[in-house]
């Protein structure tokens, strides 16, 4: 199975600033299908990012995805209060879809 | 608008089995499987598997296959993730979740999530 590495663990930032977020397979995700998605306390996981670095509908333009093969980067500008959560990767390309063990976000 | 609603929280003993729903609307129902993911306290995420409504075949995680059975029921547009032989690690919440599209594709939709507390 794909096994997905992500880093930082923690994060800690100022609102306002950049975040950067990083997701590592161990081996090429098949057609990058690969998906973030955001956590907070209490609730079910939320799409974020499909297929590497497209924005799932409603989402703000803050949030972006890049990278290809196994090496993809979830970027976060302009931190702003409710983006304060954990974020999960996931890939889709082969089975079993596995998800990567999170970065959480939280203030500085 | 879609909408899964899952069953309530479930308090098992060692060595039983759970049957948590998952029912489905505003959307049809056979042209979208579903997976089923759980989530440890405190922990991350973990897939468990995926069912085709339409077929009815199901792919599961290979570390639960030999536990695990997910079903549907077309009349009630209704999914099923059955886990047996459970042990206290398998104490968590459990999601389905729907893919944006047919096919295997990232989760758009959510249930609200079911607790299954395994304790003796």
């Amino acid at each position: 199975e794909i096994v997905l590495t992500q880093s930082p663990g923690t994060l800690s930032l100022s609102p306002g600033e950049r975040a950067t977020l990083s997701c590592r397979a161990s081996e090429s995700v098949i057609g990058n299908f690969l998906a973030w998605y955001q956590q907070k306390p209490g609730q079910a996981p939320r799409l974020l990012i499909s297929g590497a670095s497209t924005r799932a509908a409603g989402i703000s333009d803050r949030f972006s995805g890049s990278g290809s093969g196994t090496d993809f980067t979830l970027t976060i500008n302009g931190l702003e209060t409710e983006d304060y959560a954990v974020y999960y990767c996931q890939q889709f390309g082969a089975s079993p879809f596995t998800f990567g063990p999170g970065t959480k976000v939280d203030i500085k | 608008q879609v909408q899964l609603v899952q069953s309530g929280a479930e308090v098992k003993k060692p060595g039983a089995s759970v049957k948590v729903a998952c029912k489905t609307s505003g959307y049809i129902f056979t042209s979208y499987g579903m997976s089923w993911v759980r989530q440890a306290p405190g922990q991350g995420l973990e897939w468990m598997g995926w069912i085709s409504t339409y077929r009815g075949d199901a792919h599961y995680s290979p570390k639960m296959q030999d536990r695990l059975t997910f079903t549907t029921d077309t009349s009630t547009t209704t999914v099923y993730m059955e886990l047996h032989n459970l042990q206290s690690d398998d104490t968590a919440f459990y999601f389905c979740a729907r893919a944006r599209y047919s096919g295997h594709d990232s989760l758009l939709f959510w249930g609200q999530g079911t607790l299954v507390t395994v304790s003796s």
